[in-house]
């Protein structure tokens, strides 16, 4: 299992470009989820899904939209990059049986926005 | 409001020297509260959850313990490997499973050899 994988692992972006931030996990999970880390904030989640279909917002949801077609795939859009948006991207994917819950974070996407 | 606040925010250790890291939490209904360890430059890595007050988890050197408003996280004979910064987050009842998973700042342990 490659466990969950992100694309790209660092992308530089002019204000005003939109651009796809790619999240994929290959252990079946249900749940995904997309947090933004900044200095001095801790985590802080933009968007989740608890299942293909099925997408809600976060804390900070604004200027970003998800889709989630298939289990796999949950990826991140960035409608018009602003440079409040610079940041490091996490996906994380959720494993639940009864009431154990495991979380698994992808190696993360740098992105500055110029 | 729900929050997490987590204390020291740094701490430094020689090797050996146990201690313990805290994370205070205000939340309207707990459904787990969850520790994770960050190294520079990767992803949260899971540790434990815990759900109900009294509940402790181990994982070699790390032990994890929960009560009503707070959880520590335990550190015996820590080694340099050690070192990375150490994440609390809790899930609130009402948000579901995924959602709305509140973070605090975080503890950066250094363990000196």
């Amino acid at each position: 299992n490659a466990g969950v994988t992100q694309t790209p692992k660092f992308q530089v972006l002019k204000t005003g470009q939109s651009m796809t931030l790619q999240c994929a996990q290959d252990m079946n999970h249900e749940y995904m989820s997309w947090y933004r880390q900044d200095p001095g904030m801790g985590l802080r989640l933009i968007h989740y899904s608890v299942g293909a279909g099925i997408t809600d917002q976060g804390e900070v949801p604004n200027g970003y939209n998800v889709s989630r077609s298939t289990t796999e795939d949950f990826p991140l859009r960035l409608l018009s990059a602003a440079p409040s948006q610079t940041s490091v991207y996490f996906c994380a994917s959720s494993w639940v049986a009864g009431e154990q819950e495991t979380q698994y974070f992808g190696p993360g996407t740098r992105l500055l926005v110029l | 409001e729900d929050q997490v606040t987590q204390s020291p925010e740094a701490l430094r250790l020689q090797e050996g020297e146990s201690s313990s890291l805290n994370c205070s939490y205000t939340v309207s209904g707990l459904r787990g509260l969850f520790w994770y360890r960050q190294d520079p430059g990767k992803g949260p890595e899971f540790l434990f959850t815990l759900y109900s007050a009294g509940e402790e988890k181990e994982k070699e050197r790390l032990k994890a313990t929960l009560t009503k408003k707070e959880s520590f996280l335990h550190i015996t004979a820590p080694k340099p490997e050690d070192s990375a910064t150490y994440l609390c987050a809790v899930q609130a009842v009402w948000g579901g499973s995924q959602g709305n998973l509140i973070f605090g700042k975080g503890t950066k342990l250094s363990v000196k050899p």
